[in-house]
């Protein structure tokens, strides 16, 4: 069965340095989301991304965050210049196949980013 | 704004016995979907079951099934016969469109006693 693959699965970090979460979505799905999840809270939405472009964003998808689609399988979330408030695990997401009339939306085994 | 609220932080069963997690919601739309997501200690989210909201039969997945109240924005889920491998945290979530943003509840943390 098909799923969503995240790597790395840990990755630890300096303030202040640029980091870049990798996401591999399933094939045939169109769109992609990247979601957080501070430990001990709920996930929350960052960004959803369609036809190679943005399609929705969240408050907490600020200037240091940007995603990309460089190729046709992989999905990247950068962060510019991490903070300590971005530790957190992040999901990446995708969801939608052609001719579904559902929307669900099948979650990635999630990264977890340490800032020290 | 479209808010999840789960108001059992934390819940238990035995094992073998049914329980029922809840779900309420806050939407002016009429159409959306409705998802209940496990996350086991691993912290991978893992789909248990969603809902149409134009569909009034309840949605079942083996011991899975819900209770969709539409007109009084509750969804809850019910888990038969729970097995120790159900304990997780269960996140209610709701959704407007195809496509569009999951919105999340806080989370049940559901502890199943042998």
């Amino acid at each position: 069965e098909p799923e969503v693959t995240q790597t790395p699965s840990h990755q630890v970090t300096q303030m202040g340095q640029e980091v870049i979460l990798r996401c591999v979505p399933i094939s045939n799905h169109l769109y992609f989301y990247w979601y957080r999840q501070i430990l001990g809270q709920k996930v929350e939405f960052l960004v959803s991304f369609y036809n190679n472009e943005i399609s929705e964003k969240s408050e907490i998808f600020d200037d240091q965050f940007s995603v990309e689609r460089p190729d046709g399988s992989n999905f990247t979330l950068k962060i510019r210049s991490t903070k300590l408030e971005d530790s957190a695990m992040y999901f990446c997401a995708s969801g939608s196949p052609p001719g579904s009339i559902t929307d669900t939306q099948y979650f990635g085994p999630g990264t977890r980013l340490t800032v020290l | 704004a479209q808010t999840v609220t789960q108001s059992q932080p934390e819940m238990s069963v035995q094992e073998a016995e049914t329980v029922t997690l809840s779900c309420t919601y806050d939407t002016s739309e009429s159409d959306y979907y409705l998802f209940w997501y496990k996350q086991p200690p691993s912290r991978q989210m893992i789909l248990v079951i969603r809902q149409e909201a134009y569909k009034q039969q309840n949605a079942t997945e083996n011991r899975f099934s819900v209770n969709f109240q539409k007109a009084a924005k509750s969804f809850s889920l019910k888990i038969s016969d729970s097995q120790l491998g159900d304990a997780a945290m269960y996140f209610c979530a709701w959704s407007e469109t195809s496509g569009s943003r999951l919105t999340f509840g806080e989370g049940t943390q559901l502890t199943v006693n042998p």
